[in-house]
């Protein structure tokens, strides 16, 4: 079975610049996350789609993060512009549901640097 | 709110040394607990989890028992080797409320370094 793809792995962008990160869950899994990891922390949730729908997206910037998931399969996650701060690990995760127990499965992230 | 704390690293420790991370959480009601591990350039993975109290998640030799009397889900595994070299995190998930919408809260990770 194939796993959760992201790509790219590495970006390195000038702050105010644009960048875009995409993601293929694993077939069959209606949620996805994508989360926020700064070096030395936990991963902070962003957004979660439930199929194409959004759950929560109490924790996203609107005012420069964007996401979508078109058709409920890939999603893409879209910073502009960008800021030193969003220098992160960006993580998509996949579930079969968003309950309790189930488990999530994650991609390799992207690791974005903001100069 | 619900929150995870976890001790800070780095551990280091010599291969086939006992190996303890503690993890304590606070929490409504009755979350499941999990811990994660990161190896070095992959992508998390799940390592156990536990469902209820008293419940031992186990796997690769590691184990975690829910304890609800002391909050905790301490990570042990008897005999470490260097392959276990990783970033773990303990997490719980929580009832959003919304339409029984589950949410994982994390620690903040403990890089773990074994030497040979």
């Amino acid at each position: 079975e194939a796993g959760v793809a992201q790509s790219p792995r590495y970006k390195i962008i000038e702050k105010r610049q644009s960048v875009a990160f995409w993601c293929n869950p694993i077939s069959g899994h209606a949620t996805l996350y994508w989360y926020q990891q700064i070096l030395g922390q936990g991963p902070k949730l962003l957004i979660q789609f439930q199929n194409n729908g959004v759950v929560d997206d109490s924790q996203l910037p609107k005012d420069r993060f964007s996401a979508e998931r078109l058709k409920g399969v890939d999603s893409t996650l879209k910073i502009q512009p960008a800021k030193l701060e969003d220098s992160a690990v960006y993580l998509c995760a996949s579930s079969l549901f968003g309950s309790g127990n189930n488990e999530q499965f994650f991609g390799p992230g992207t690791r974005l640097t903001v100069l | 709110g619900d929150s995870v704390t976890q001790m800070e690293g780095p551990v280091t420790l010599s291969e086939e040394a006992c190996l303890t991370i503690n993890c304590t959480y606070t929490a409504t009601g009755y979350p499941s607990l999990f811990w994660y591990v990161q190896y070095p350039g992959e992508g998390l993975q799940l390592l156990l989890k536990a469902t209820k109290a008293d419940d031992k998640g186990s796997n690769k030799g590691f184990e975690a028992t829910y304890r609800k009397e002391t909050t905790s889900f301490h990570l042990e595994k008897g005999s470490v080797q260097v392959s276990d070299s990783a970033v773990y995190f303990c997490a719980l998930t929580r009832d959003t409320g919304m339409d029984s919408n589950y949410q994982l809260i994390w620690g903040a990770g403990t890089k773990l370094i074994i030497k040979p």
